[in-house]
């Protein structure tokens, strides 16, 4: 069965550097998300992506995130300039795209970022 | 906006025995209600959706929720559970219009005891 598939599973990062999460979508999925969760606390929304561009963001989407497709089967997320509240269990979603229908998200595994 | 709230953070059972992990929403305006479950060292999966129609949905691994609007709830139960069900518990919302993006509550860990 297709999976949504997240590398690295565990990245630890120094407060200030950059960093990529990846994901891989289900390959006939047309809208991706990215979603995290601190620890203890809700998964919260941070955007989602369609046709190439984003298609909604939350207020916790500032200008140190940025999403990118670079590819017809990546679509990651980079964030600028890390802080210590940004660590969290980062999740990708795919969802096929039938609009007005609550299309099922499919998640990936996370990848656990660890900002020191 | 929407919110969700689970009642419980933490849900332990005996094996075989039932349960029900509990779930309230809030929205100014018509929603879908999902439940997505957890296992250790996984994604989250869909295990049941409401979009219309009967109160009762039924889901995988032997789960069904009840929606019951008057009293804006969407509790998830099975009437006997195993080892196997242990994991975290999410119940989300989404609107009906414009964006899909799901609104989760906090999560229900649910622990079975054999």
């Amino acid at each position: 069965e297709p999976e949504v598939t997240q590398t690295p599973s565990h990245q630890v990062t120094q407060m200030g550097q950059e960093v990529i999460l990846r994901c891989v979508p289900i390959s006939n999925h047309l809208y991706f998300y990215w979603y995290r969760q601190i620890l203890g606390q809700k998964v919260e929304f941070l955007v989602s992506f369609y046709n190439n561009e984003i298609s909604e963001k939350s207020e916790i989407f500032d200008d140190q995130f940025s999403v990118e497709r670079p590819d017809g089967s990546n679509f990651t997320l980079k964030i600028r300039s890390t802080k210590l509240e940004d660590s969290a269990m980062y999740f990708c979603a795919s969802s096929f795209g039938l609009a007005g229908s609550a299309d099922t998200q499919y998640f990936g595994p996370g990848t656990r970022l660890t900002v020191l | 906006a929407q919110s969700v709230t689970q009642l419980d953070s933490q849900v332990p059972v005996f094996e075989e025995a039932p349960v029900e992990l509990r779930c309230n929403y809030s929205s100014s305006v018509s929603v879908y209600l999902f439940w997505y479950v957890q296992y250790p060292n996984q994604g989250l999966q869909l295990l049941l959706k409401y979009l219309s129609g009967s109160t009762l949905v039924k889901g995988i691994n032997g789960f069904e929720a009840e929606f019951n609007k008057s009293q804006t709830s969407f509790h998830l139960r099975k009437p006997s559970v195993h080892i196997s069900d242990t994991a975290e518990y999410f119940c989300a919302v989404s609107r009906i219009q414009g964006a899909q993006k799901l609104v989760f509550g906090q999560g229900t860990r649910l622990t079975i005891n054999p």
